[in-house]
């Protein structure tokens, strides 16, 4: 299964970016990049998704390294909403998502 | 549209009973997978199904588990007979698509089994 190396825990300022990392160094070259994020007793939660460029939507922005060996989800501004677990998972084209452990993103006010 | 339709959100039994966790898709979605979540293992995808069709069933713990879609609108996984080491919280998922497409998940059955 493809595997992803995150950080386990990362803490961050209200109102300040946050730059989550992910590796994915056994990525091929058809996979994709997903993002989803678990908060509080809530199932996953989509965040956004991307192949090669960098993607943004109104949640985050994607950036994705060039020998897409890794990439980082950037939340522009963190809220306290934002504490929650990210996980970085890359698939091929089955659909099938495996989610690692994930990081544990603290929000300080 | 209400999302996916988890149910119920809480069940307790007791060992050796049948338990049998529901999910009903976001109507369109042809993909459906069923999670379970613990402190020890994580999120595990334990089967999924494209257009009603099982195709992948690697994740099912054993026997015990079974897990079929009827219809388009509602699947079941069933657990038969429940062991304590089931508990756990078990989310079904649904996309449009089979790739790439954002999987939306439930909020989740929280299974003790006591």
């Amino acid at each position: 299964d493809a595997k992803t190396t995150q950080p386990n825990s990362m803490e961050s300022n209200e109102e300040e970016p946050v730059h989550l990392p992910c590796n994915h160094s056994t990525i091929s070259g058809t996979d994709y990049i997903h993002w989803y994020r678990q908060l509080p007793s809530q199932g996953p939660e989509y965040v956004i998704h991307g192949l090669t460029s960098n993607v943004n939507n109104r949640m985050a922005s994607l950036a994705i390294a060039e020998d897409r060996k890794s990439s980082t989800l950037i939340l522009h501004r963190a809220t306290l909403r934002d504490a929650a677990v990210y996980y970085c998972i890359h698939s091929s084209n089955t659909g099938k998502l495996i989610f690692g452990q994930g990081t544990t993103l603290q929000v300080k006010p | 549209d209400a999302g996916v339709i988890q149910s119920p959100r809480h069940e307790v039994t007791e060992m050796g009973q049948e338990v049998t966790l529901r999910c009903k898709p976001i109507s369109g979605h042809n993909s459906l997978f069923w999670y379970r979540q613990t402190m020890m293992r994580g999120l595990e995808l334990l089967i999924y199904f494209n257009n009603n069709v099982p195709i992948d069933d690697s994740g099912m713990p054993e026997d015990r588990f079974s897990a079929k879609m009827p219809n388009a609108s509602f699947s079941t996984l069933k657990i038969q007979p429940s062991e304590p080491r089931d508990s756990a919280v078990y989310f079904c998922a649904s996309s449009l698509t089979q790739n790439n497409s954002p999987l939306h998940f439930g909020n989740g059955t929280r299974l003790t089994v006591t």
